[in-house]
């Protein structure tokens, strides 16, 4: 298995709606991401675990707060957003050795 | 503050010739440099990357320049196809820093 899963793959929430967005690997991968893209725009970083803990936090205002129960699995969990949150968001893991990324495909998110 | 910079939005290059794809840092800390290829409603593929203590690699049709004293990255396809028309980033990462920096991505569109 050399895939990094997301579910869903689209989603459409409310502003006051409380979601989550998943992310899977087993490729045996220590460091998982979470990154926001806008349309147009490069991945921008979000969150960083390692060794299923919380490494980088870039300022992501607390409407975003991540969870990674074990290696394999990181959650982005949602409340609270504003319109201007609806982006793709992409999860990537690496082996910490390695310093290519493998991306998932992404969840399209749009807060109505 | 824009330490990575790929300056061309886009490019059209006709099948079978060459594309040559830029990237500009301002960080010399950045030692590990990579490509990713990006298909609409998909997650950023890995390409082929360059460590700080070469100058190029090569892999198949796909070639990476490095020239740090101008602090340029380029990568070059030769030839073209148009399966390769995609947005293209290049990563810049920091030795033993789980932070990767993208550009903003150059578009290509390889013509039949």
């Amino acid at each position: 298995d050399t895939e990094v899963t997301q579910t869903p793959k689209h989603l459409v929430m409310g502003m006051t709606n409380k979601k989550s967005l998943k992310c899977e690997q087993h490729m045996g991968h220590r460091a998982m991401y979470w990154y926001k893209q806008k349309a147009k725009k490069p991945p921008e970083l979000m969150f960083v675990y390692s060794y299923e803990k919380l490494s980088i936090n870039e300022s992501v205002p607390s409407r975003f707060s991540p969870e990674c129960p074990n290696s394999s699995l990181l959650n982005l969990h949602l409340h609270a957003l504003q319109p201007e949150d609806s982006a793709l968001y992409l999860c990537a893991s690496s082996l910490r050795e390695n310093y290519g990324y493998t991306f998932g495909s992404g969840t399209r998110l749009t807060v109505v | 503050d824009q330490q990575v910079k790929q300056n061309s939005p886009s490019l059209s290059v006709q099948e079978g010739r060459i594309s040559i794809l830029n990237c500009d840092y301002t960080n010399s800390m950045f030692d590990y440099f990579l490509w990713y290829k990006k298909y609409p409603a998909e997650g950023p593929t890995f390409l082929i990357s360059i460590s700080s203590i070469k100058d190029k690699n090569e892999d198949g049709r796909f070639t990476v320049f490095l020239n740090k004293s101008a602090k340029h990255l380029s990568l070059h396809i030769v030839p073209s196809q148009p399966g390769d028309s995609a947005v293209y980033f290049c990563a810049l990462r920091a030795y033993n820093n789980n932070d990767m920096r993208f550009g903003a991505g150059t578009r290509l569109t390889v013509k039949p």
